[in-house]
């Protein structure tokens, strides 16, 4: 079946450090690969996206290729900030109708 | 341009009532989706509705059911309310795109259900 495997968080960085949350899939087919994220109270936002292989998605800095040799989708971006303290959302969509998500990891990044 | 768009907000109700949420898509978008999201996990689907059918269906019982409307907003309901049914539950639209994957859904606030 499909699924989706998150680094367990918490995960806690200092300004201007370096972030990458690890994620990897199961799935059959080509799914695409989808990151949200969550603030503390809301609902989910779509941060970036990638729907084939070597596909990289990228917004507000953030960055993941989607790597099918590797089954991963991995979300990186090179100086975080106060602000991205939150959790992440690793999902694919796999049959066009429902998301499956890993099970979040929350970060928290300290000034 | 209004995004998706949930009500009410916060909801508490006693076991074995009866609950619907509402939930307005985004503008041009024809597909809602539902999704319940417990503390500390990653939202779990329950269905999706499309020209006002169900057109896919999670791993949920009978209790939960939903509604699409020719606006294409949506009602999700839940009867029998039990205590486990204390979540989140976020709605997300989208447009039908044939039934690829290459869909993309966008959340609304979601409605905090509390059972007591």
């Amino acid at each position: 079946g499909n699924s989706v495997t998150q680094m367990e968080g918490p995960v806690t960085l200092s300004e201007e450090a370096f972030l990458t949350i690890n994620c990897t899939y199961t799935a059959t087919g080509y799914p695409s690969l989808f990151w949200y994220v969550q603030y503390p109270g809301e609902g989910l936002q779509l941060l970036l996206k990638a729907t084939k292989a070597d596909d990289k998605g990228s917004n507000k800095g953030f960055e993941a290729t989607y790597r099918k040799e590797t089954t991963s989708f991995h979300l990186e971006k090179g100086s975080v900030q106060v602000s991205d303290s939150a959790v992440y959302f690793c999902a694919l969509n796999n049959q066009g109708g429902k998301l499956i998500f890993g099970q979040g990891t929350e970060l928290s990044v300290k000034p | 341009d209004a995004g998706v768009t949930q009500s009410p907000t916060h909801l508490i109700k006693t076991r074995g009532q009866q609950v619907t949420l509402r939930c307005s898509p985004k503008s041009g978008h024809d597909t809602v989706s539902w999704y319940q999201q417990a503390l500390g996990q990653g939202p779990q689907f329950i269905f999706q509705y499309y020209e006002e059918e169900e057109r896919q269906r999670g791993n949920f019982p009978d209790r939960f059911s939903g509604h699409q409307f020719p606006n294409y907003s949506s009602e999700l309901n839940v009867n029998a309310l039990l205590l486990g049914d204390s979540a989140l539950y976020l709605c997300a639209s989208s447009i039908f795109s044939g039934g690829t994957s290459t869909d993309t859904q966008y959340f609304g606030p979601g409605t905090r259900l509390t059972v007591l």
